[in-house]
């Protein structure tokens, strides 16, 4: 089976504060996404890459930067947190580039920011 | 208009009903199509995918897509109360390479 880790399962952090959301597959998959997930707003595309030092933006990069140095790793960076930015954050990934790719999620991440 | 859109319910079915969840979307040039199931406070978790216009049947499920008309619907058959949960639609869809775009999902709750 494909696993999907993300490192914490709760986070809370403090206004101001630079937080590290880690996510690792172990199938070797070329694909990596980050997307938030909150109420009556489903869930939203932040970044993604399709390779190692590749990444594009998604709908709502602002705030968010992404580091992607080996292909199992893909890790969401908020440089400056702030309450807007409470949420919960799932990482997936596809294993190839292409219109039929199936995404396998990990178990998320909730993030308070106080 | 959103890209992928779906009624966000709650949609009640009793327990041996045939429970019919729908999603449209935009894109005309989007290719494939997927249904995933979200219990609360976990993650999304793939049940069905469709690629072609017409019926796909895996169980209980039934994927249905029609591009010309832009829909796409998932069907229960016999629902459980173990189903009760939020189904979300994605599309995938090219911009510049590959990404999935997801409908805000229906709750959906199968009464016993």
């Amino acid at each position: 089976d494909v696993k999907v880790t993300q490192s914490s399962r709760y986070l809370v952090k403090r206004t101001g504060e630079k937080v590290f959301l880690e996510c690792v597959q172990d199938m070797d998959h070329e694909n990596m996404f980050w997307y938030r997930q909150d109420p009556g707003l489903g869930l939203r595309l932040i970044y993604f890459s399709y390779d190692v030092k590749m990444k594009e933006k998604g709908d709502i990069p602002e705030g968010y930067s992404v580091s992607r140095e080996k292909k199992e790793r893909f890790s969401l960076i908020l440089e400056s947190a702030s309450t807007n930015q409470t949420s919960m954050y799932l990482c997936a990934s596809s294993p190839n580039r292409g219109a039929y790719e199936k995404l396998f999620f990990g178990s998320g991440t909730q993030l308070s920011v106080l | 208009q959103k890209e992928v859109e779906q009624n966000s319910g709650p949609l009640s079915v009793p327990e041996g009903a045939i429970a019919s969840l729908n999603c449209t979307y935009s894109d005309r040039g989007s290719q494939s199509f997927f249904w995933y199931r979200q219990y609360s406070g976990k993650s999304p978790e793939l049940i069905m995918s469709i690629y072609s216009n017409g019926d796909k049947e895996d169980g209980r499920f039934t994927a249905q897509l029609n591009k010309a008309s832009q829909y796409v619907s998932l069907l229960i058959r016999d629902s459980q109360p173990s189903d009760s949960a939020t189904y979300l639609c994605a599309v995938n869809i090219r911009s510049g390479t590959y990404k999935y775009i997801f409908g805000t999902g229906t709750r959906l709750k199968v009464l016993a």
